[in-house]
């Protein structure tokens, strides 16, 4: 079945850091992947998703590129906000969620 | 729209006790979806249901665990009896047809089983 590999957390930036949270899957054909985040007290969301390969996922200025070639769809945000902390889910279309990564980030 | 309703928020019950979650998808959202989380890992899908007929269990303890979708509305997901390891957050998610729509998760019950 499928699986999802999620880089280890928590990780701490300071305000307007580049942010990269790396994402692999294995998995039978081409699914749809997806990003999920859950802010402090809330529910998990959708963030962003890719329906097939090279697909490019954007949302609230972060962007996802699906990859078949490494079976990645890593999340990057150019400049982190304080309202960004929140722990991110990589998930496929087969109900496979990575394990999430906590993200803090200080003024 | 109003959200995915979850009941209870919260529930402790001592081991070999049974419990029941209650939730109400989305209106007009065809998947309901339940996910147990536990503390410091990803949501793991327990059951999928396309209206009121389920599409898959495969991860579902069916000797504890059971759930049923009445007139493809209302769910509910019930263990009896339950184990110190079923401690965790029960998710309820709908969405509008299958799981490469955007599912809309619920608050959650946190279950602590002492």
């Amino acid at each position: 079945g499928d699986s999802v590999t999620q880089m280890e957390g928590p990780v701490t930036l300071s305000e307007e850091a580049f942010l990269t949270i790396n994402c692999t899957y294995t998995a039978t054909g081409y699914p749809s992947l997806f990003w999920y985040v859950q802010y402090p007290g809330e529910g998990l969301q959708l963030l962003l998703k890719a329906t097939k390969a090279d697909d490019k996922g954007s949302n609230k200025g972060f962007e996802a590129t699906y990859r078949k070639e490494t079976t990645s769809f890593h999340l990057e945000k150019g400049s982190v906000q304080v309202s960004d902390s929140a722990v991110y889910f990589c998930a496929t279309e087969k109900l496979v969620f990575g394990k999430g990564m906590k993200l803090t980030v200080n003024p | 729209e109003a959200g995915v309703a979850q009941s209870p928020r919260y529930k402790i019950i001592e081991k070999r006790q049974s419990v029941a979650f209650w939730c109400n998808p989305i209106s007009g959202h065809a998947t309901l979806y339940w996910y147990q989380q536990i503390l410091g890992q990803g949501p793991k899908l327990l059951i999928q249901f396309q209206n009121n007929g389920v599409v898959d269990d495969s991860q579902l303890p069916k000797d504890r665990f059971s759930a049923e979708r009445l007139k493809g509305v209302d769910s509910t997901l019930k263990i009896q009896p339950a184990k110190l390891e079923d401690s965790a957050v029960y998710l309820c998610a709908s969405s509008s047809h299958g799981p490469t729509y955007e599912q809309y998760f619920g608050p959650g019950t946190r279950l602590t089983v002492t």
